[in-house]
């Protein structure tokens, strides 16, 4: 219950194309899901979350689109450039206590292609 | 700020011996977490501390491995005696209170036991 599955495990995009990674969850006790971007060699780094009662949240060219019926939220990278080639990790969030724990998906190594 | 601050970067030893890795969270963060990534397992969370006070280390693997949190500033994550299968990417992560969804995340520890 605690999983979060990440598909797919690599993609390849064109320059200027549409990158979409798609991530499911179990357990309704999740209140929370950010998207974590890792270049090699770098620690993960956060870049954008959403909330569950809220189905989209667009930053830039990063939207998330969040359907909690059906436990299951993407990552739509428009306009995909070279630059944002890195391995992109869904993750979410439960409360235990006074804390927050992160389950992370297996990721998505993502290349964009000139 | 610096962000999370880890040390060593790399660290090359051979089956048998202890290994320490050390963290420097974010001033002012109550939270200090510790993860491994590997190719097979993804990022796994380890163990997590509040306040210096571990919390839950239910995802540390044996009683090899060991963490402690002295003071606000320093975390070190140990391992004795290392096996092979311990080589992995250690990453330290930091949150404040605040918004403590949110993790920083240190460069990683690349570790490989012979």
């Amino acid at each position: 219950q605690q999983q979060v599955k990440q598909s797919p495990q690599s993609l390849i995009v064109q320059k200027g194309g549409i990158s979409i990674i798609n991530c499911a969850y179990e357990n309704t006790a999740f209140d929370y899901f950010p998207w974590y971007q890792q270049f090699p060699g770098k620690g993960p780094a956060l870049l954008i979350a959403i909330r569950p009662d809220v189905s989209e949240k667009k930053e830039g060219r990063f939207t998330i689109s969040f359907n909690k019926s059906a436990k299951q939220f993407s990552l739509h990278i428009m306009d995909s450039q070279p630059g944002d080639s890195a391995t992109y990790f869904c993750a979410a969030n439960i409360r235990t206590g006074t804390a927050s724990k992160l389950t992370f998906g297996t990721g998505t190594r993502l290349q964009v292609m000139l | 700020d610096a962000g999370v601050i880890q040390s060593p970067r790399h660290e090359v030893t051979e089956m048998g011996q202890e290994v320490t890795l050390r963290c420097k969270p974010i001033s002012g963060h109550d939270y200090l977490f510790w993860y491994r990534q590997t190719m097979m397992r993804g990022l796994e969370l380890l163990i997590y501390f509040n306040n210096n006070v571990p919390i839950d280390d239910s995802g540390m693997p044996e009683d090899r491995f060991s963490a402690k949190m002295p003071n606000a500033s320093f975390s070190t994550l140990k391992i004795q005696p290392s096996e092979p299968r311990d080589s992995a990417v250690y990453f330290c992560a930091s949150s404040p209170s605040r918004g403590l969804e949110t993790q920083y995340f240190g460069p990683g520890t690349r570790l490989l036991v012979l």
